[in-house]
């Protein structure tokens, strides 16, 4: 079965410094694409940023990045410099055309 | 780009009752796709469309639940009989697919309430 799984269901960091949220998934399958999308409150989810399963290289968008080990299937989000207006619920997600979400972790930035 | 719309907002309906939305995608995206999100958890993917073709369907789209989308452009979500377990938030989002997947794009969704 195709999973998703997020540890952590609440972090927090302050402003400016750097946080790492952590996802792992289960799959059998080798072509796959690995999102990080972002869920303020009463607001729409946002993707963050996307990999792809076959680019070893990690992709970076501005201060997020990713830490991809394939092997480990594990899909960390890594955010630098943390905004006060970074806060919100962060689902790491799987797929090709449906998505898998994992339960979501909720980052709180404190100034 | 208007993006994703999804109406209504809010939907609050006495249980026994039939409820049908509306998603509105990305005017050049093909790809359509619902998903449900109850508290606290992270989205479930309900069912989705290439076009007006209904490519995949969840297990948790029971009987009650119907989807179309007739001529490729907005669908609807009818849920039949709605029972407690109904009330949620319907995520709709949309995609361009070509060689490959592109990002998905979500709309606000419409909350669902049964009283």
């Amino acid at each position: 079965a195709q999973t998703v799984t997020q540890s952590q269901p609440e972090m927090s960091v302050q402003e400016a410094e750097t946080v790492t949220l952590s996802c792992t998934y289960d799959t059998s399958e080798s072509d796959y694409y690995l999102f990080w999308y972002k869920q303020p409150p009463s607001r729409q989810m946002i993707l963050v940023i996307r990999q792809e399963a076959y680019k070893q290289q990690n992709a970076t968008e501005n201060r997020f990045s990713v830490n991809f080990q394939k092997a480990a299937k594990s899909f960390s989000l890594k955010i630098s410099d943390s905004q006060l207006g970074d806060a919100a619920m962060y689902f790491c997600a799987y797929g090709r055309d449906k998505l898998i979400f994992g339960t979501g972790t909720r980052l709180q930035v404190f100034p | 780009d208007t993006g994703v719309s999804q109406d209504p907002r809010h939907k609050i309906t006495k249980r026994g009752q039939n409820v049908t939305f509306r998603c509105d995608p990305i005017s050049e995206h093909n790809r359509l796709y619902w998903y449900r999100q109850t508290l606290g958890q992270g989205p479930e993917f309900l069912t989705y469309f290439q076009n007006e073709a209904q490519l995949e369907k969840s297990r948790l789209l029971s009987d009650r639940f119907s989807a179309e989308r007739p001529k490729g452009s907005f669908s609807t979500l009818e849920i039949q009989r709605t029972e407690q377990g109904d009330s949620a938030m319907y995520l709709c989002a949309s995609s361009g697919w070509a060689d490959s997947n592109q990002p998905q794009h979500f709309g606000d969704g419409t909350r669902l309430s049964i009283l």
